[in-house]
């Protein structure tokens, strides 16, 4: 069984403070690991993915997140947070091609 | 090119009807998901094809439940005998094959669909 654990449904930062989204996962398998965004009214985005390539992964709008097995985490961090980043934020695990998604973190952003 | 699209994308039906929501993929993907998600929830996976062929529906709820992909492309979800908790953002995501293994893979990017808002009343 895969399963996500994204801790805390808010996180608040002001506008070029540091962005810390948790992700803490469960897998029988090696996982796969993603990041998807969401925007108000808009589908799901990939934000980066982990396919054991290598444990820090980059992706879209500066974002990047660390695969940590020892600690079954893959945080998503961006150095400096911009108003545009306010979104939902979706962790997913995927072992046997469907996702299994975290119950998401909303990231609000103030100036 | 065109992205993943889903018709209609609001749906208010009344409980008992039948409904179906049809996912278009991007050309050329051969994987097919559906999801459902509740507000303030993420995306929960209903069923998967590769190719037309329907490779798991585990997390179908019941069988009021149904999918289908006949020729590979357009699938369409159905929901028979509707209930006031079949009300969710139903989302469909495609995914090409992989470049490496030539084959459909949990690693490749799922591509999300914008999503049918579907109200039973």
């Amino acid at each position: 069984a895969q399963s996500v654990t994204q801790l805390g449904s808010h996180v608040s930062v002001s506008e070029g403070a540091l962005v810390l989204l948790r992700c803490n996962y469960s897998s029988s398998v090696p996982p796969y690991l993603f990041w998807y965004v969401q925007y108000p009214n808009q589908g799901l985005q990939l934000l980066l993915k982990y396919t054991s390539a290598a444990t820090l992964v980059k992706g879209i709008n500066g974002f990047e997140a660390e695969f940590k097995k020892s600690e079954t985490s893959f945080h998503l961090t961006k150095p400096s947070a911009h108003m545009s980043d306010a979104a939902e934020y979706f962790c997913a695990v995927s072992g046997f091609q469907k996702l299994v998604f975290g119950t998401g973190t909303r990231l609000l952003v103030s100036p | 090119g065109a992205g993943v699209s889903q018709s209609p994308r609001y749906k208010v039906t009344k409980r008992g009807q039948d409904v179906a929501l049809r996912c278009d993929p991007i050309s050329g993907h051969v994987s097919l998901y559906w999801y459902r998600q509740a507000l303030g929830q993420g995306p929960e996976f209903l069923t998967y094809f590769n190719y037309e062929a329907q490779q798991d529906k585990s997390g179908l709820p019941n069988d009021r439940f149904s999918a289908e992909r006949p020729e590979g492309s357009i699938s369409t979800l159905t929901i028979q005998r509707t209930e006031q908790r079949d009300s969710a953002m139903y989302r469909c995501a495609s995914s090409p094959i992989s470049q490496n293994s030539g084959r459909p893979g949990p690693y490749n990017e799922q591509f999300f669909g914008p999503g049918t808002r579907l109200t039973v009343l």
